[in-house]
């Protein structure tokens, strides 16, 4: 069964940094792009970059370019999202997601329960 | 940019009732299309890829039509499970999705 597990719920102040994580299995983690989608409280979904953990190729939305920092460690089956420097607009739901790649189809096949990310002072 | 609109922003409907959705892009998509649900407090579910091959699981009252910039989603006869919130979204141009069509019990 093909799983992806994120890391639980933060809450940051201003200015701090924070890594979020993502822990696939059942399927060769390796061998698929993760996406990192947002959500915003009462909002819709926005893809915020991919990466393939076989390598660790990554692409980057260009609303999210140098925002934040998308890794992968294909050892343990971990991708992560991480900010250096958060701000209260980051507060959100983040969602990890497996890119489903057929053909020229992409979509995302299997995701992660979220992870809520709370920015305040 | 390619933008997905959707409408109804919000559709309200009985169970047992027809469901349609649509979800229309600013120029052609080809047939790159997924749909998804979202029901409060939980992730979206795939239900529908590339315009009409039904996910994985995904119950046959689900299908989907339409290419080039126009797009269905339908809902033959609504279950209690159905009413959620669905979004539309393309490869075309960076994984957009659309605004999303809320469906609720009338």
């Amino acid at each position: 069964e093909v799983q992806l597990v994120q890391s639980g719920a933060e809450v940051k102040k201003p200015g701090e940094s924070l890594k979020i994580s993502c822990k696939g299995s059942g399927y060769r983690f390796s061998s698929s792009w993760i996406a990192w989608v947002r959500q915003m409280p009462g909002k819709g979904l926005e893809c915020m970059g991919i990466i393939y953990p076989g390598d660790s190729d990554t692409r980057y939305s260009p609303s999210f370019q140098g925002q934040v920092t998308m890794s992968a460690d294909k050892s343990v089956s971990t991708a992560s999202l991480q900010w250096s420097s958060l701000q209260a607009s980051d507060s959100a739901m983040y969602y990890c997601a497996r890119l489903l790649w057929i053909g020229d189809g992409r979509s995302f096949d299997y995701w992660g329960q979220g992870t809520l990310v709370t920015v305040s002072s | 940019e390619i933008v997905l609109t959707q409408s109804p922003a919000t559709l309200s409907l009985s169970p047992g009732e027809r469901a349609t959705l649509s979800c229309r892009a600013s120029q052609s998509i080809s047939s790159y299309l997924a749909w998804y649900q979202q029901k409060p407090g939980q992730a979206p579910r795939l239900l529908i890829y590339d315009t009409s091959n039904r996910a994985t699981g995904i119950p046959a009252r689900f299908s989907g039509s339409g290419s080039g910039t126009d797009f269905t989603l339908t809902l033959s006869s609504l279950e209690p499970e159905d009413f959620a919130v669905y979004y539309c979204q393309q490869r075309s141009n960076w994984f957009a999705f659309g605004g999303g069509t809320k469906v609720e019990i009338k």
